[in-house]
């Protein structure tokens, strides 16, 4: 599975638009780029999923650049309750074990 | 959406007991599930992957003598931590993989355990 580099933490303030990138310099061709929100002690919950160039949903935006060598999560207007650790995880479509990295620490202030 | 419900959710027991947490796929057939434990402030580790009717696989380092795990159905798999001691106490989250589970990956809520 491609290895994945983002940011260990990242602050923000209510109501801004926050983007956390992923590096993922080996992503294979038949790979998807999946992000995972987890709050503390709850499991992951699926964000977004995206092959290549823009993803929206009804809780963010993916952007995939062509060379796929990277993503940014984009998360609108953001609120206390974003608060969480985000995982940018890098595999193929069916069934494939899953190796989380460190993730994203976001804590939004008031 | 397909649903993982994970139960106990906390579970406190004495050193030398066993403990059961069970998994739960409630509207998919989850042909794969999947055992993390996470420690505070660390990323999730996967423990063992099970296949409905088969032995689980288990990751280097993790004694399957100890986590004994059992996915007798397409909908239910169980994590046993025999004789527990203090440094079992972690988080340990199901997940499970299977037709009508949107997006491939669903994770159960985790159960904390410590061990006393």
């Amino acid at each position: 599975l491609a290895k994945t580099t983002q940011p260990i933490s990242m602050d923000s303030y209510e109501g801004q638009e926050v983007n956390i990138t992923c590096s993922h310099n080996n992503i294979a061709t038949n790979d998807y780029i999946t992000w995972y929100q987890q709050f503390p002690s709850q499991g992951p919950r699926f964000i977004i999923q995206g092959y290549k160039t823009k993803v929206t949903n009804e809780v963010a935006s993916l952007f995939i650049p062509a060379d796929r060598k990277s993503s940014t999560l984009s998360l609108p207007r953001v609120s206390l309750s974003d608060t969480a650790v985000y995982y940018c995880l890098v595999y193929p479509t069916g069934y494939s074990t899953l190796t989380f990295g460190k993730g994203t620490m976001l804590l939004v202030s008031p | 959406g397909a649903v993982v419900s994970q139960h106990p959710s906390w579970v406190i027991c004495k050193s030398g007991t066993s403990v059961k947490i069970e998994c739960r796929s409630l509207d998919f057939q989850a042909t794969t599930m999947f055992w993390y434990r996470q420690f505070p402030k660390q990323s999730l580790m996967l423990m063992a992957t099970s296949n409905e009717g088969s032995k689980a696989t288990y990751e280097q380092g993790v004694e399957k003598d100890k986590f004994l795990i059992n996915h007798a159905s397409l909908t239910l798999s169980t994590l046993t931590v025999t004789s527990a001691h203090p440094e079992d106490s972690s988080f340990y989250i199901c997940s499970a993989i299977g037709q009508g589970a949107d997006y491939g990956y669903t994770f159960g809520s985790g159960t904390r355990l410590t061990v006393v």
